[in-house]
């Protein structure tokens, strides 16, 4: 057990909709990450917050958009889904200047 | 741009010895090495710098060849429990250092059978 929580395990949609990724990183930890993992791309980096503040952004399609709360909880939005947006997602948190990451046991959409 | 690692599988009997390797076009900072067990979040290696350096723990050690922007993931007396896709990430020079904002290979498969 990584000590990072993502809920839900699966999510079942259907194109068009909007989901929201839950991610609860390990205690202390004041970076998270979310990753796109599919068949294809492999594990593609969505973005980085750190303590609430985005860092950065990789490839994150406009429809998709994140956030970090102060708890430090953070949610991944998904919206107008498409087929191709079924993958597994993957949030990981760190330590600052680790770099290691912890990732979650990922979030399986399924976009019908 | 993605690392690109080689082989994209390998099937290996226990006790036998197997390197993956990634390779960029970029410049890098630091590479990272992780391993995913089927249905499983990836599990941390370990991370090379720039620098040269060579790690290791127990029998599986990695290098970084900074100026070739290579890295290699060796496996000493392979055993079952290292069945998995390896991936590695690298971070480029460019990002600032220690930002961790990975790009990952595609992976290689690795099989050990008894």
């Amino acid at each position: 057990d990584s000590g990072v929580t993502q809920t839900p395990k699966h999510l079942i949609t259907a194109t068009g909709q909007r989901v929201t990724l839950r991610c609860s990183p390990r205690s202390g930890d004041l970076s998270v990450y979310w990753y796109q993992q599919s068949l294809d791309q492999g594990l593609q980096f969505l973005i980085h917050y750190y303590n609430g503040e985005e860092r950065a952004k990789g490839n994150i399609l406009e429809r998709f958009s994140a956030q970090q709360f102060p708890d430090l909880h953070s949610e991944l939005n998904l919206s107008s889904l498409e087929l191709g947006d079924s993958a597994l997602y993957f949030c990981a948190s760190s330590v600052e200047g680790s770099g290691k990451l912890f990732f979650g046991s990922g979030t399986q959409l399924s976009v019908l | 741009q993605q690392p690109v690692q080689s082989p994209q599988a390998v099937i290996l009997r226990e006790g036998e010895d197997a390197v993956i390797n990634c390779s960029s076009s970029k410049a890098l900072y630091s590479v990272h090495w992780y391993r995913q067990k089927h249905g499983e979040a990836p599990i941390f290696l370990m991370i090379l710098l720039k620098g040269g350096e060579q790690k290791g723990h127990d029998k599986i050690s990695a290098s970084f060849n900074e100026k070739k922007q290579q890295s290699s993931l060796y496996l000493t007396a392979s055993q079952l429990s290292y069945s998995g896709t390896y991936f590695c990430g690298t971070e480029p020079s460019y990002s600032g250092a220690g930002s961790y904002q990975l790009t990952f290979g595609k992976g290689t498969k690795l099989s050990v059978i008894p």
